[in-house]
């Protein structure tokens, strides 16, 4: 399977607990995202990696989340002393540079409920 | 600031005929593209289509086509003969070339009926 694969699928853990999130993105794409989606709404933008490097992070991303991306490949994302409102889908896509207006590949997300 | 309005929540639509999903934008950028994803409900966001703000022509894959109205700053995506599997969140978004973020609306959920 050569698409965005997120591990893992279903996280449910309780709160105050720390949660690590894993991305896999389109190996050719040096470009890569973080959206978070909760219960009735549309992703919303948490963070960018061109690269290793962390280009931007959303104000929605407190200081309990921090993300990374080692060599430019897989990123991780995790959140500390998880909250009840962390409770969300959290989406990861890829790109390419090459071409403008080029789609962004989303993987199958991870859904965090926080107990 | 970029926004994304879907006014509809929820749609209905009779297998084999066309359904209208309506979005509206606002950008003060004068060059960005518009996009829309499907989502089942397995959670994975599937890409459809892509407008650009500059294209002249609407865009067209398959059965799904853009209805880009630039003036009124509406992009309605438009799927012909509805098939049982369209039935899905469907989101339209927007970039601005200058960036890198897709902005999204809240969706709407269709349902084909047999």
């Amino acid at each position: 399977d050569t698409g965005v694969s997120q591990n893992p699928r279903h996280k449910i853990t309780k709160r105050g607990q720390n949660v690590t999130f894993r991305c896999d993105p389109i190996s050719e794409h040096n470009r890569l995202y973080w959206y978070r989606q909760t219960l009735g709404q549309g992703p919303e933008f948490l963070t960018y990696f061109q690269n290793e490097a962390q280009l931007e992070k959303s104000r929605l991303l407190s200081d309990r989340f921090s993300a990374e991306r080692p060599k430019g490949s897989f990123s991780t994302l995790e959140i500390q002393r998880t909250e009840q409102g962390d409770s969300a889908m959290y989406l990861c896509a890829s790109s390419s540079p090459i071409t403008q207006g080029t789609e962004a590949f989303f993987g199958q997300g991870t859904r965090l409920t926080v107990v | 600031a970029q926004k994304i309005t879907q006014t509809q929540p929820g749609m209905f639509v009779q297998e084999k005929e066309a359904v209208t999903l309506d979005c509206t934008y606002d950008t003060s950028d004068q060059s960005y593209g518009l996009f829309w994803y499907k989502q089942p409900s397995s959670g994975e966001m599937i890409f459809l289509i892509y407008q650009g703000s500059y294209d002249e022509q609407n865009a067209t894959e398959g059965r799904y086509s853009l209805n880009f109205q630039k003036a009124r700053k509406s992009a309605n995506l438009v799927i012909s003969a509805s098939q049982l599997g369209d039935s899905a969140m469907y989101f339209c978004a927007m970039r601005a070339d200058s960036s890198y973020k897709l902005i999204f609306g809240s969706g709407t959920r269709l349902l084909v009926r047999p």
